[in-house]
């Protein structure tokens, strides 16, 4: 079944201890990028990977760290987290861009205390 | 500074009629639009997009209309049913990037 796979689903942890998204994709897609969604805000673009080694800043990165090592892979590493990165945080393939159409995991609700 | 908007936060529509949900932005140079249905526990899922070189698109009961001059997007459902009852996000692109709205969320009534 082609999807994106986040883990964990759910993620309290305390700031400053650092913690790893995994985001795995298995439809061979070039584009990958990470979002986060807010109350009243959306989701906004935290970083973005047009493939292997290439990554790029989205509208919200700092905090945030991101490495492109695989094609299939796209984990979102927070160094020291902090309360405001408590957050809703989606990770989207695409085959191509401008293919338009991003395939969007199941999302991981992460709590910073 | 949100550079696209959805200004109402909720939508109730009776089943079989139409919905009409609407998006603004403020940004020009936006190559595509895109509408994404939401529900809760679960990732967007795409539903329709149109070029910023066209002004509609439609796909059965899903049509986008595209207002350059307004910056101004629409997504017409017609007719609506109780399965549609989601968090509608429209998105922009420009380049590489995605732009969000803040969603609305229609209910359909049976």
């Amino acid at each position: 079944e082609a999807q994106v796979t986040q883990n964990p689903r759910y993620l309290i942890t305390v700031t400053g201890k650092k913690l790893t998204v995994t985001c795995s994709q298995n439809m061979n897609h070039e584009y990958m990028s990470w979002y986060r969604q807010d109350p009243g805000l959306g989701l906004r673009q935290i970083y973005y990977s047009m493939n292997v080694e290439v990554t790029d800043k989205g509208d919200v990165p700092e905090g945030y760290k991101v490495s492109r090592k695989e094609k299939r892979n796209f984990p979102l590493i927070l160094e020291s987290p902090s309360p405001n990165q408590t957050s809703l945080y989606f990770c989207a393939s695409s085959l191509t861009l401008p293919s338009e159409k991003l395939f969007f995991g199941s999302g991981t609700q992460l709590s910073v205390l | 500074d949100q550079q696209v908007k959805q200004n109402s936060p909720s939508l109730s529509v009776q089943e079989g009629r139409i919905s009409i949900l609407n998006c603004d932005y403020t940004n020009s140079m936006f190559d595509y639009f895109l509408w994404y249905k939401k529900y809760p526990a679960e990732g967007p899922t795409f539903l329709i997009s149109i070029s910023s070189i066209k002004d509609k698109n439609e796909d059965g009961r899903f049509t986008v209309f595209l207002n350059k001059s307004a910056k101004h997007l629409s997504l017409h459902i017609v007719p609506s049913q109780p399965g549609d009852s989601a968090v509608y996000f429209c998105a922009a692109m420009m380049g590489n990037q995605f732009y969000f709205g803040t969603g609305t969320s229609l209910t359909v009534i049976p």
